[in-house]
């Protein structure tokens, strides 16, 4: 069954450094989202991607986060200088034309800020 | 502002008997509801889903309710597995072509054997 891959698994950074989440969506999906999951608390949108530009974003999305897709199958994440708060599980979704509501997501990468 | 939510955090059944649980959401705009269940360690996993013109929707071993009138979802496990045991999360969503997930805080489901 196709999968929504990411890497890395864990990441450690230190605070101030940038970080780049990687995610390979299922190959004939058309959007792709980043949700974010704190330790014991629910799963939070971040931001979805169409047709190479953002269609949404929250307010978590400030300027130190960006997205891309720089070719025909990778979806990164990069957080410019991270911050302790933004420890978290990162996750990568995808979903199929037509069927955008149906979210297949990956199985994260907990990133640690020190 | 609106939000999803669950009842109860934490539900311990035995193995074989039938779970229900549940979550209440507020935004009435909402016409997109998903079921998901996370493993530790692991990301959500697609359970089923029901649009707002449905009030039950079947799957294998799994059965979702919704009532509008009371803004209240249900995901039903009959035969309860111990390998249901997870966290399970209610979704909601607008069919606003982007399709942003509002997530509850999500249910723990033990099954003992």
């Amino acid at each position: 069954e196709p999968e929504v891959t990411q890497t890395p698994s864990h990441q450690v950074t230190q605070m101030g450094q940038e970080v780049i989440l990687r995610c390979v969506p299922i190959s004939n999906h058309l959007y792709f989202y980043w949700y974010r999951q704190i330790l014991g608390q629910k799963v939070e949108f971040l931001v979805s991607f169409y047709n190479n530009e953002i269609s949404e974003k929250s307010e978590i999305f400030d300027d130190q986060f960006s997205v891309e897709r720089p070719d025909g199958s990778n979806f990164t994440l990069k957080i410019r200088s991270t911050k302790l708060e933004d420890s978290a599980m990162y996750f990568c979704a995808s979903a199929a034309l037509g069927t955008n509501e149906k979210l297949f997501f990956g199985s994260g990468t907990q990133l640690s800020v020190l | 502002g609106e939000s999803v939510g669950l009842h109860l955090p934490t539900l311990s059944v035995q193995e074989g008997d039938n779970s229900i649980i549940n979550c209440a959401y507020s935004n009435s705009a909402s016409d997109y509801f998903i079921w998901y269940k996370q493993e530790s360690g692991k990301g959500p996993q697609f359970i089923i889903d029901i649009r707002s013109n449905m009030d039950k929707r079947q799957g294998q071993r799994v059965t979702v309710l919704l009532n509008k009138t009371v803004k209240h979802l249900s995901l039903q496990i009959a035969a309860t597995q111990p390998g249901d045991s997870a966290v399970y999360f209610c979704a909601e969503t607008l069919n606003s072509g982007y399709s942003t997930l509002t997530f509850g805080k999500g249910t723990m489901l033990l099954v003992s054997p």
